[in-house]
C-alpha cells in the first residue's frame, strides 16, 4: 500500500461545480499535511496548509480527519483557472527519527465551460 | 515566482554517467528540499537539508548525495546514472526555523533525460 494516496482522475467538471478529492495517508503518526496545486509542466505552489478544525481561504476548503487517515479538499464555483493537478503532501518521521515529507501522485481538476 | 532558481533547466546524460544539479534558494531560506517527479507522479522525496547538515532522506539509494552551502544553495549528485534516472528534479527551500508550517518554494526544476 502507497504511504500517500489520491485518486488521479481525471475530474472533468464544469465551470461553478463544486468538487471534492480526498487523499488517504497510511502512517496515523504523520504530523503535518498540505494540498499543492501544479500545473501543467509547472513546479508545484503550496495551496494551503490542512488542519484537523479545518481550513477555508475563499472556494477552498480542506480538512485533516485523523481517525479515518485521510485529508480533503473541496473547491466550490469552480473556474477554468482552477485546471490542475492537485497533490495531497504529508509530512511524517521515519524509523531513522528524521522527518520525511510523501506527495501523492496528485488528482487531476478539468474544468470545462 | 518564488525566488528560487535551478541550473541547468535541460540536461542530457548517458548511462553510467555522473551530473550535478544545483539550486539557489529564496533569499533567507536555510532549508532546501530535493525531489524526483517522473511524468505523471507526485513529487519523491529524495532528501533536505538544513544548515548544511542533511536533515531527511526518502528512499533513494546512496548514488544519490547532496551538498549544502554556507549560503544555503544546494547541489544533488547522481553517481551511475540508470535510465529510469530520467525525471523532473525539483529544488524546494522553506523558511527558516517556521514550525511545522513546512512552506515550501519550489523552483522550475531541471528535466534530466538518460540515454
Amino acid at each position: 500500500r502507497k504511504e500517500v494516496e489520491q485518486d488521479p482522475g481525471p475530474f472533468n467538471v464544469p465551470e461553478g461545480a463544486t468538487v471534492a478529492f480526498n487523499c488517504t495517508y497510511s502512517n496515523s503518526a504523520s504530523q503535518s499535511f498540505f494540498w499543492y496545486r501544479q500545473d501543467c509542466r509547472k513546479e508545484p505552489k503550496l495551496l494551503m496548509s490542512v488542519y484537523s478544525s479545518g481550513n477555508e481561504d475563499g472556494r477552498f476548503t480542506a480538512q485533516l480527519n485523523r481517525a479515518s487517515q485521510y485529508i480533503s479538499l473541496l473547491i466550490r464555483d469552480s473556474k477554468l483557472s482552477d485546471s490542475a493537478t492537485y497533490l495531497c503532501v504529508v509530512i511524517g518521521v521515519r524509523d531513522t527519527g528524521r522527518r520525511a515529507l510523501t506527495f501523492g501522485s496528485g488528482t487531476r481538476l478539468q474544468v470545462q465551460p | 515566482e518564488t525566488g528560487v532558481t535551478q541550473s541547468p533547466t535541460h540536461l542530457i546524460k548517458t548511462r553510467g554517467q555522473q551530473v550535478t544539479l544545483r539550486c539557489s534558494s529564496q533569499s533567507g531560506h536555510n532549508t532546501v528540499s530535493w525531489y524526483q517527479q517522473a511524468l505523471g507522479q507526485g513529487p519523491q522525496f529524495i532528501f533536505q537539508y538544513y544548515r548544511e547538515e542533511e536533515n531527511g532522506r526518502g528512499n533513494f539509494p546512496p548514488r544519490f548525495s547532496g551538498l549544502q552551502f554556507p549560503n544555503y544553495s544546494s547541489e544533488l549528485n547522481v553517481n551511475a546514472l540508470e535510465l529510469d534516472d530520467s525525471a523532473l528534479y525539483l529544488c524546494a527551500s522553506s523558511p527558516p526555523d517556521l514550525p511545522d508550517s513546512y512552506e515550501q518554494y519550489f523552483g522550475p526544476g531541471t528535466r534530466l533525460t538518460v540515454t
